[in-house]
């Protein structure tokens, strides 16, 4: 059974750019969210996929978007990169009941 | 809304001293509570997950409380050690998981 992988590990991207970011998630897991953490701070909500339908969302703008794919994959869109855009962005699988919730290692996003 | 909150948001100690982490929330309709670790610049590992109808779990020298009525939950660690070493953040669910910014724990030899 593999866990949770996030991909790519590290980004740098400039003001104004896109980025996408890849999750896959753990075997027998449909549910997948996304949070935001910046430094010295707990994670903060961005939205869930369940079953490739988004099923919740936080105080996020519309230029974070998501998708999550057949197999339960799933990608985080930021456009228009802004320089407080730069965090840690973690992705979590839980099972289709309420369970525990397992997270990737995150992938750290620097915009200069 | 719910809102998170993780007493102390530092703490050092040394080897070997059993310690407790708090955790309190505002909004007791919760599916359920879970605490994890966090080492610098890495993801989360879970370490207990609480479900609203219970009151603990444990695991090794782990142990989590939950009281729903009043918001709270402890992470009871004993006989610490200096690989405990990290940043502890409890999460309540509903429909999303809200976190407290974490507890960062320096276990010292």
């Amino acid at each position: 059974e593999t866990g949770v992988t996030q991909s790519p590990t590290h980004l740098i991207k400039t003001r104004g750019q896109q980025v996408t970011l890849r999750c896959s998630s753990q075997s027998g897991h449909n549910t997948v969210s996304w949070y935001q953490q910046a430094l010295g701070q707990g994670p903060q909500f961005i939205f869930q996929y369940y079953r490739e339908e988004e099923n919740g969302r936080g105080n996020f703008p519309p230029r974070f978007s998501g998708l999550q794919f057949p197999n339960y994959s799933s990608e985080l869109n930021v456009n228009a990169l802004e320089l407080d855009d730069s965090a840690l962005y973690l992705c979590a699988s839980s099972p289709p009941t309420v369970g525990e919730a397992f997270f990737g290692q995150g992938t750290r996003l620097t915009v200069v | 809304k719910q809102e998170v909150t993780q007493i102390p948001a530092a703490l050092s100690v040394p080897e070997g001293e059993n310690l407790v982490l708090n955790c309190s929330f505002t909004d007791s309709a919760i599916y359920n509570l879970q605490w994890f670790r966090q080492d610098p610049g890495k993801g989360l590992t879970s370490l207990l997950l609480i479900q609203s109808s219970q009151r603990e779990q444990t695991s090794g020298r782990l142990n989590a409380s939950l009281d729903k009525s009043s918001g709270r939950s402890t992470l009871y660690i004993a006989a610490s050690q200096p690989g405990d070493s990290a940043t502890y953040l409890c999460a309540v669910s509903r429909n999303d998981m809200r976190f407290g910014a974490g507890t960062r724990l320096t276990v010292k030899p």
